[in-house]
């Protein structure tokens, strides 16, 4: 098993563009979390989708949005990027939602907005 | 608000001695606490759990609900367990709740 899979491993933008970030969770889980770790900070959470619902939402503004699709994979969103959204995305699967379950987490995807 | 709280950013240790790295948290409710541990090079990933009162790596972490503390302990350092490791609080939905992390430095 490859575990958790997030593409690209890493992107540049400029202020204002669009980003779409993309992740595979490990076979067999349904649910996948979104966290955003900035340099010299530990991951911070933005959310938490399972069965393809959103069961959690962390303090980001509305430019961040996400979805999961029937195969259970997700993808963040994040418009009119600002310099302070450079940071390493991680994404995070495990079995079940709402049962506390360990947290499998991906090499994360490095964003950089010049 | 919830919050973690992790100390120490930087922490050595010579090879055999005890290690302990703090973490306090606050929360009003009954949290789960996790130590997350990344190793250079690696992902992060899952070291201990509070609910599970096991030793991962002789590693042990002991809830103490009066003083809001989830300290990791280990008797005797060894140099693998040189990594940065981040305390974290969760709940139902999962969401978690990290420290700002320790990197720990086994000197051999």
């Amino acid at each position: 098993d490859a575990g958790v899979t997030q593409s690209p491993t890493h992107l540049i933008k400029t202020r204002g563009q669009h980003v779409t970030l993309r992740c595979s969770p490990i076979s067999g889980h349904k649910s996948v979390s979104w966290y955003q770790q900035v340099l010299g900070q530990g991951p911070q959470f933005i959310f938490q989708y399972y069965e393809k619902e959103e069961r959690g939402r962390g303090n980001f503004p509305d430019r961040f949005s996400a979805r999961q699709f029937p195969n259970y994979s997700s993808e963040l969103n994040v418009n009119a990027l600002l310099l302070g959204d450079s940071a390493l995305y991680l994404c995070a699967s495990s079995h079940r939602g709402g049962q506390n379950q360990p947290q499998h987490f991906g090499d994360g995807t490095r964003l950089s907005i010049l | 608000a919830q919050r973690v709280t992790q100390p120490e950013k930087l922490l050595s240790v010579f090879k055999g001695a005890p290690v302990e790295l703090k973490c306090n948290y606050s929360y009003s409710g009954s949290p789960e606490l996790f130590w997350y541990v990344q190793y250079s090079r690696q992902r992060l990933q899952l070291l201990l759990r509070h609910i599970s009162r096991e030793s991962i790596k002789g590693f042990t972490a002991d809830l103490n609900k009066g003083e809001t503390s989830f300290h990791l302990k280990k008797p005797f350092a060894q140099e693998e367990d040189s990594a940065m490791y981040y305390c974290a609080l969760g709940f139902g939905n999962e969401k978690l709740t990290f420290g700002t992390g320790t990197r720990l430095t086994i000197i051999p």
